[in-house]
């Protein structure tokens, strides 16, 4: 079975700072999918960025990038230049690959991430 | 990305009572799901939700607890059935992406359910 941990239940920082959130993962699997999403007070749980393990390249988008390193089956985010409404839940995923299409996210405990004035 | 609705958006409920949640989608999808978000707690699967067939449950999620239907490719509803004070929770509904992301899942907005 898959596991994922974040070792940072809760995280501040001051705004435009940039921010790193940490994620590892467990498994036997050599094919798979990685995800942030972001839970927000509002309770959506918006997506943020994803990462197909066979990609050497870490994802970006915008402000937001991920250091994906398979050896070490970590995948942490990155956030440059926060802003006030960054402030959220962010959840690190895990997906297995299967032919048949998506399985279930095994999630993380999340990150209490807080952006100060 | 599809644009999912949730109805009832939270709901306070007696215990021993009954209570379905539907999930809306603008456009057909494949896959959905169904997860459970206790208070203060990551998500956790209850189960995966196909068309025209039964759905598949996570180990600990029985159907006797949570029916669920799915009709077509637009639309799922989750019954939570003689809830108790455990059950009260935030439940989610997430449908799979796009032609472009066939493994994204994209979420509802949930349902935020207090039973007393």
């Amino acid at each position: 079975a898959q596991t994922v941990t974040q070792s940072q239940p809760e995280m501040s920082v001051q705004e435009a700072e940039t921010v790193t959130l940490s994620c590892t993962y467990d498994t036997s699997e050599n094919n798979y999918y990685l995800f942030w999403y972001k839970q927000p007070p509002s309770r959506q749980m918006i997506l943020v960025i994803r990462q197909e393990a066979y990609k050497q390249q870490n994802a970006t988008e915008n402000r937001f990038s991920v250091n994906f390193q398979k050896a070490a089956k970590s995948f942490s985010l990155k956030i440059s230049d926060s802003q006030l409404g960054d402030t959220a839940m962010y959840f690190c995923a895990f997906m297995k690959h299967e032919l048949q299409g998506a399985q279930k996210l095994v999630f993380g405990q999340g990150t209490r991430l807080t952006i100060n004035p | 990305s599809a644009v999912i609705s949730q109805k009832p958006s939270r709901d306070i409920c007696q215990r021993g009572t009954s209570l379905t949640i539907q999930c809306q989608v603008d456009s057909q999808v494949t896959m959905m799901f169904w997860y459970r978000q206790q208070p203060g707690q990551s998500l956790t699967l209850i189960a995966t939700a196909n068309q025209g067939s039964e759905a598949t449950y996570e180990s600990g999620f029985v159907i006797d607890k949570f029916p669920i239907s799915r009709p077509n490719l637009t639309f799922s509803t989750l019954t939570v059935s003689n809830m108790s004070p455990e059950d009260s929770s935030i439940y989610l509904c997430s449908v799979v992406g796009g032609r472009e992301y066939q493994e994204t899942q994209y979420f509802g907005p949930g349902t935020r359910l207090l039973v007393l």
